[in-house]
């Protein structure tokens, strides 16, 4: 266990739909950051929270959005899903003290649209 | 251009022998890091090594080790006494200025481990 939380595991959904995925961070870590992993486009950034303001925008559709919560947890939502949007969505905290150690990764979301 | 670019296609390497992943990164940034993850087949990201910009060693940690050549702009990860569960993708990543600033991958490598 990373101790980053990701919730659903796996998401099967039809198109046109709006789903919510959640990511508790690892406790402590104040940075959460959302990826999306397809075949072709690799592991991509999209959005970035720290003490729950928006920090760094990557390249996040207009149909996706997400904020993060007092508690830190935080939520990325997507709507109108295509089937291009089927990937792994994964989260990820980071800690302002451990340069060194990296990014803590959940376990990810595997979203598949129908 | 790309920021992280990994471009050995699917790497074989038998059990027990030493192996090395390729990544060249670009930044005009003089305070950088480097890191190197595993994902194996069941899907989940694994911290392996870091190496900062200033630091003036190589990092290892256990069987891994960064090659990291500042004027090149590389730092590749070699393994070594290859094991069966080693096979995986490999990513290397790079975090341009200070902590808790976005990671940039690379396409990844796949390795495998013949026994």
């Amino acid at each position: 266990d990373s101790g980053v939380t990701q919730t659903p595991k796996h998401l099967i959904t039809a198109t046109g739909q709006r789903v919510t995925l959640r990511c508790s961070p690892r406790s402590g870590d104040l940075s959460v950051y959302w990826y999306q992993q397809s075949l072709d486009q690799g592991l991509q950034f999209l959005i970035q929270y720290y003490n729950g303001e928006e920090r760094a925008k990557g390249n996040i559709l207009e149909r996706f959005s997400a904020q993060q919560f007092p508690d830190l947890h935080s939520e990325l939502n997507l709507s109108s899903l295509e089937l291009g949007d089927s990937a792994l969505y994964f989260c990820a905290s980071s800690t302002r003290t451990e340069m060194n150690y990296g990014y803590t990764f959940g376990s990810g979301t595997r979203l598949t649209v129908v | 251009a790309q920021k992280i670019t990994q471009t050995q296609p699917g790497m074989f390497v038998q059990e027990k022998e030493a192996v090395t992943l390729d990544c060249t990164y670009d930044t005009s940034d003089q305070s950088y890091g480097l890191f190197w993850y595993k994902q194996p087949s069941s899907g989940e990201m694994i911290f392996l090594i870091y190496q900062g910009s200033y630091d003036e060693q190589n990092a290892t940690e256990g069987r891994y080790s960064l090659n990291f050549q500042k004027a090149r702009k590389s730092a590749n990860l070699v393994i070594s006494a290859s094991q069966l569960g080693d096979s995986a993708m490999y990513f290397c990543a790079m975090r341009e200025g200070g902590a808790n600033s976005k990671l940039t991958f690379g396409k990844g490598i796949t390795l495998s481990v013949r026994p």
